[in-house]
């Protein structure tokens, strides 16, 4: 099956600074979705991207399916973007990968 | 509100038990799934269904069953031949082939705990 790596696996933030997070793949896929779990448990769609750019907010996500990766960027980070940030692409059924888990200080 | 709902939000079970979790969607999607989380870990499919009276194993089937006897319900049963059962589970939904709702949307989760 396909294979799903994401990292840092841990990222901590001063509140206003800049991140990027990254997510491999292993094969290719016609979906790809962006999750952020909250500290609740809730797993919150940010995006669906197969392939190229989009934004919402301070997010944005960019998709390469040829090379196989996908980054989400989060600007201007506050408090309430901590959690974990979860990819999850198929052809077919979602598998996930392991998570980035954002810590973002005041 | 159109959402998907679970029940109960914590769930205590003695070894041996067998337990039901609740998934309710009122999305009219077609598709459900079950998924396990771990400590740390990210989500591993336990079973999904693409429509009614059908489903297919996951990655991690064992000890666990489903029905789908209506498109709007998804329960699943941890069984007692399940060794560790203690995990947050989730339930999602979609709308397989009407992209982008391929995109899976998730209830809230159950914790469940073997004592």
């Amino acid at each position: 099956g396909i294979q799903v790596e994401q990292s840092p696996p841990d990222l901590i933030l001063q509140e206003g600074a800049n991140s990027t997070l990254r997510c491999n793949f292993s094969d290719s896929v016609n979906n790809l979705q962006w999750f952020h779990q909250n500290p609740w448990g809730q797993l919150i769609n940010l995006f669906y991207i197969p392939s190229g750019t989009k934004q919402n907010g301070r997010l944005s996500a960019t998709t390469v399916a040829t090379e196989r990766y996908s980054l989400l960027y989060i600007s201007s980070s506050q408090t309430t973007d901590s959690g974990v940030y979860f990819c999850g692409t198929s052809y077919g059924k979602l598998t996930f990968g392991q998570g980035t888990i954002l810590t973002v200080h005041p | 509100d159109g959402g998907i709902t679970q029940s109960p939000k914590y769930l205590f079970r003695k070894e041996g038990q067998n337990v039901t979790l609740s998934c309710e969607q009122n999305l009219n999607h077609d598709a459900m799934y079950w998924y396990r989380q771990d400590p740390g870990q990210g989500l591993r499919l336990i079973y999904y269904s693409q429509i009614v009276n059908d489903f297919q194993k996951g990655d991690i089937a064992e000890g666990y069953s489903v029905s789908r006897e209506k498109k709007e319900s998804f329960p699943l049963t941890v069984t007692s031949a399940q060794k560790n059962p203690t995990a947050f589970y989730l339930c999602a939904s979609s709308m397989p082939g009407h992209k982008p709702t391929d995109t899976q949307y998730f209830g809230p989760g159950t914790r469940l705990t073997v004592l």
